[in-house]
């Protein structure tokens, strides 16, 4: 089975802060994916990479940045977080855009 | 551009109850059509997929077919059980796409 693990289920940051959310995944898949889901709006698309050092805006690129300098880990990155990036974050891979997505539990960020 | 669309929820249903979750999308060509279920607490699981017109999908008592003719990919399940209280999203890809469209979810209550 494939496994995307996400380094915290819950995190609290402030305004300001510089943070890191971490994704791992172990079944050496091309692409990786960060959405951001809240309620009413759903899934919405941050960033994905479909291979080391390539990355692709998402539809709500603003306010984030992305790092996959290895194939298993994709890193997103809040500059310097605002509340209005309180939100669940959801981390996934494919093998290639066509093929099913799998995702990690989620972070439950908040941003006081 | 490619657009998902699913009936609004919440639904609640009483145990047994038949269920229908409707899905419409806008795309061209031939997508591919999938339903994701994200449990309480968890990230999204694939519970099924259609890759061509009139194929149908199968998982856990679940069903959705792939109508061409009225762009429609509605689950449905039979007998639900309190086990089923989840959301649900409908989503499409294209061969060659890097990315999912997904919809907005669906929020589903089974009561005893």
């Amino acid at each position: 089975d494939v496994k995307v693990t996400q380094s915290s289920r819950y995190l609290v940051k402030r305004t300001g802060e510089k943070v890191f959310l971490e994704c791992v995944q172990d079944m050496d898949h091309e692409n990786m994916f960060w959405y951001r889901q809240d309620p009413g709006l759903g899934l919405r698309l941050i960033y994905f990479s479909y291979d080391v050092k390539m990355k692709e805006k998402g539809d709500i690129p603003e306010g984030y940045s992305v790092s996959r300098e290895k194939k298993e880990r994709f890193s997103l990155i809040l500059e310097s977080a605002s509340t209005n990036q309180t939100s669940m974050y959801l981390c996934a891979s494919a093998r290639t855009g066509f093929q099913p997505q799998h995702f990690g539990d989620g972070t439950r960020l908040s941003i006081l | 551009g490619d657009s998902v669309t699913q009936m609004e929820g919440p639904v609640t249903l009483s145990e047994e109850a038949c269920l229908t979750i409707n899905c419409t999308y806008t795309a061209t060509g031939y997508p591919s059509l999938f339903w994701y279920v994200q449990y309480p607490g968890e990230g999204l699981q694939l519970l099924l997929k259609a890759t061509k017109a009139d194929d149908k999908g199968s998982n856990k008592g679940f069903e959705a077919t792939y109508r061409k003719e009225t762009t429609s990919f509605h689950l449905e399940k039979g007998s639900v059980q309190v086990s089923d209280s989840a959301v649900y999203f409908c989503a499409l890809s294209h061969q060659g796409a890097q990315k999912l469209v997904f919809g907005q979810g669906t929020r589903l209550t089974i009561n005893p």
